[in-house]
């Protein structure tokens, strides 16, 4: 099984919709949260950040966690053409030895 | 200028060459990591260094080797290149002194392996 588990897509959602991302783990011990967005032939850039469960809101986006399902979220709203790209989850531990990457969703967002 | 960069940006070579892929950052940070992302697997683990003299293995070491020649610049090669290694690789920096720790990715390079 692996430790961080993420909807590849594709997801095409209309301008101005509401946009749920998704993120299931396995392992209890993930502290910290983060969602990267990499649009296409670029790296991955840091998008949200959250410590243990919560929500945590910037502009569009809010990033949700809920640590007793082991399931985080991303949601954008107002979604823009601008915001086509691929979403990836992150988690690490308290030590933040290491990273745990999903597989990333590709979202579309069409005019 | 970028903060993270790597060299070259893509290339092409042929089965049992030796490859080294090479990482620059400017922003400071003690810890470097590399990785490779394939279509759907997402970004895999290659190698990770905290500090000059603590290198590490991640998930998929084998076939790699690392040296970070400097706090600055963390290289991967590839000994003898095979076509499974053709992915897109991806440098990263984190700063763990400052108390949080969030990942900067460099812009990448493909490599394909004929």
């Amino acid at each position: 099984q692996k430790e961080v588990e993420q909807d590849p897509g594709p997801l095409s959602v209309p301008e101005g919709a509401i946009v749920s991302l998704n993120c299931t783990y396995s392992n209890s011990a993930f502290q910290y949260f983060m969602w990267y967005r990499q649009y296409s032939r670029k790296g991955p850039e840091l998008l949200m950040y959250t410590y243990s469960s919560g929500n945590k809101e910037d502009g569009r986006f809010t990033a949700q966690v809920d640590k007793s399902s082991k399931y985080i979220s991303l949601f954008i709203r107002d979604s823009q053409p601008s915001d086509s790209a691929t979403y990836l989850c992150a988690m690490s531990l308290y030590n933040f030895n290491k990273f745990y990457f999903g597989s990333g969703t590709k979202l579309n967002v069409k005019p | 200028d970028a903060d993270v960069t790597q060299t070259p940006r893509n290339r092409i070579t042929k089965t049992g060459k030796r490859i080294m892929l090479e990482c620059s950052q400017t922003k400071g940070h003690d810890r470097m990591y590399w990785y490779r992302q394939d279509p759907g697997l997402g970004l895999r683990l290659i190698y990770y260094s905290f500090d000059v003299k603590d290198i590490n293995k991640g998930e998929i070491s084998d076939g790699y080797s690392v040296s970070r020649q400097a706090q600055a610049k963390f290289s991967l090669s590839l000994e003898s290149a095979i076509p499974n290694q053709t992915a897109l690789y991806f440098c990263a920096t984190s700063d763990f002194r400052r108390g949080t720790d969030t990942q900067y990715f460099g812009p990448g390079t493909r490599l394909t392996v004929l």
